[in-house]
């Protein structure tokens, strides 16, 4: 089993629908956790920080879930644009100063018009 | 503040030759990580490097894969006698490694905008 599980998809969602996708981790050891956005071909780039109480950046909405182990991501109003792999990041203290990071294989979207 | 730094952005090789990508970090970064992408895969970790130290290479090929963080100078991942396999997309990513635990943990990695490696 992976250490960071994401439903590869591809989720094909219409435009102006709401989306959401989770993803689960297995070490209860993890510390803080990130979404990032990678297109085809670049580089994946922070979409946003995962806190607990939850956050929201625009029609982005994250969430963590400590006892059942998994964060989520919500996007509202879906535009074109949104299509991409979505990879969720779990970060924890490897040993004093080194951090690992954990990334999950990334679910794919694909909005529609 | 430039950001990651990987070159060559493409980079052709014949089957036998050595392939070398570098990838210089953030300024005021010293922690770097290695990933390799495959086509419609996702990112598989390859090694974790501070300055002068490996701190974690379980994702490394035991054999022709190598990686260093100098001192001075540029993350080099050096592949040997490279073979059709080997061709993907190589990310570098950099993380500070100061300012304390929360900070560190609360801080995300920054990507390079990655190496395309052809072998032919």
């Amino acid at each position: 089993r992976k250490e960071v599980e994401q439903d590869p998809g591809p989720f094909n969602v219409p435009e102006g629908a709401t989306v959401a996708f989770n993803c689960t981790y297995s070490n209860s050891a993890s510390q803080s956790f990130f979404w990032y956005r990678q297109d085809c071909r670049k580089e994946p780039k922070l979409l946003m920080s995962v806190y607990s109480s939850g956050n929201e950046d625009g029609r982005f909405t994250a969430q963590l879930n400590r006892a059942s182990q998994y964060i989520s991501l919500l996007i509202r109003d879906s535009k074109l644009s949104d299509s991409a792999t979505y990879l969720c990041v779990v970060k924890r203290v490897l040993t004093h100063s080194n951090y690992q990071l954990i990334w999950g294989a990334g679910t794919k979207l694909i909005i529609k018009p | 503040n430039a950001g990651v730094m990987q070159n060559p952005r493409h980079l052709v090789r014949r089957r036998g030759q050595e392939a070398r990508l570098r990838c210089s970090p953030m300024k005021g970064h010293s922690h770097v990580y290695w990933y390799r992408q495959l086509p419609e895969e996702g990112l598989k970790f390859m090694v974790y490097l501070q300055k002068e130290n490996i701190i974690d290479e379980s994702g490394m090929p035991k054999e022709r894969f190598s990686a260093e963080f100098p001192k001075e100078g540029p993350s080099i991942l050096r592949i040997q006698q490279v073979v059709r396999g080997d061709s993907a997309a190589y990310f570098c990513a950099s993380s500070p490694g100061t300012g304390g635990t929360v900070r560190m943990l609360n801080t995300e990695a920054f990507f390079g905008q990655g190496t395309r490696l052809t072998v032919v």
